[in-house]
């Protein structure tokens, strides 16, 4: 069984641009969560969805957005980037929230 | 909503030695601990879990021991080898959020 798969690996982007990161997720799982990594924060959660209607956010301002489509697949988006925004975004992958969650390699963004 | 607290923050044993990891949560109403093993430039990998009905749970090597009245769990990993040296993080369902909540990372060395 496939993994969690993330895309693209790396992101170099400059303060003030938006850019759009992208998560399928395992086949048959339909929860969908992005987590925000920094050194400073660990591990944030941002939202979540399930069958393509965000149930959870996080505490992110409104730059912070997804979308989950009838496939599973899920995508962020963050608009006007900031600096502080430089970090690793994960996706994990789970049948329910409760369930055993898989993560992604995750995506590394660069805001320069 | 939930918080999770994690000792220590950096540990370091000899090859063959136990390790112990220990986390505290507060929500009591919390079920579902995963514990999660992340290595450099991966994402977080799941290595084993406990639901509240269950004390104690065993995989080879690695064990997670949870106390609900005390609202504590550990991670206990025998026999250590070079390849369990990584960053460990504890988790647990903010039942409020429905977001697993982490804690802020251990990171185990195992010396040859």
């Amino acid at each position: 069984k496939a993994g969690v798969t993330q895309t693209p690996r790396y992101l170099i982007k400059t303060r003030g641009q938006q850019v759009t990161l992208s998560c399928s997720p395992i086949s048959g799982h339909r929860s969908v969560s992005w987590y925000q990594q920094t050194p400073g924060q660990g591990l944030q959660f941002l939202f979540e969805y399930f069958s393509e209607t965000q149930r959870n956010k996080g505490n992110f301002p409104g730059r912070f957005s997804g979308r989950q489509f009838s496939n599973s697949r899920s995508e962020m988006n963050v608009s006007t980037l900031e600096l502080g925004d430089s970090a690793l975004y994960l996706c994990a992958s789970s049948l329910e929230i409760d369930s055993p969650a898989f993560f992604g390699q995750g995506t590394r963004l660069t805001v320069v | 909503g939930e918080n999770v607290e994690q000792h220590p923050s950096t540990l370091s044993v000899q090859e063959g030695d136990s390790a112990v990891i220990k986390c505290t949560y507060s929500d009591s109403a919390s079920n579902y601990f995963p514990w999660y093993k992340q290595e450099l430039g991966k994402g977080p990998q799941l290595i084993i879990d406990i639901r509240s009905n269950v004390g104690e749970k065993k995989d080879q090597r690695i064990a997670v021991t949870l106390n609900k009245t005390a609202k504590h769990f550990s991670l206990h990993i025998t026999e250590t080898q070079p390849e369990d040296s990584a960053v460990y993080f504890c988790a647990a369902i903010d039942n409020y959020g429905q977001n697993f909540v982490f804690g802020p990372g251990t990171r185990l060395s195992v010396l040859p």
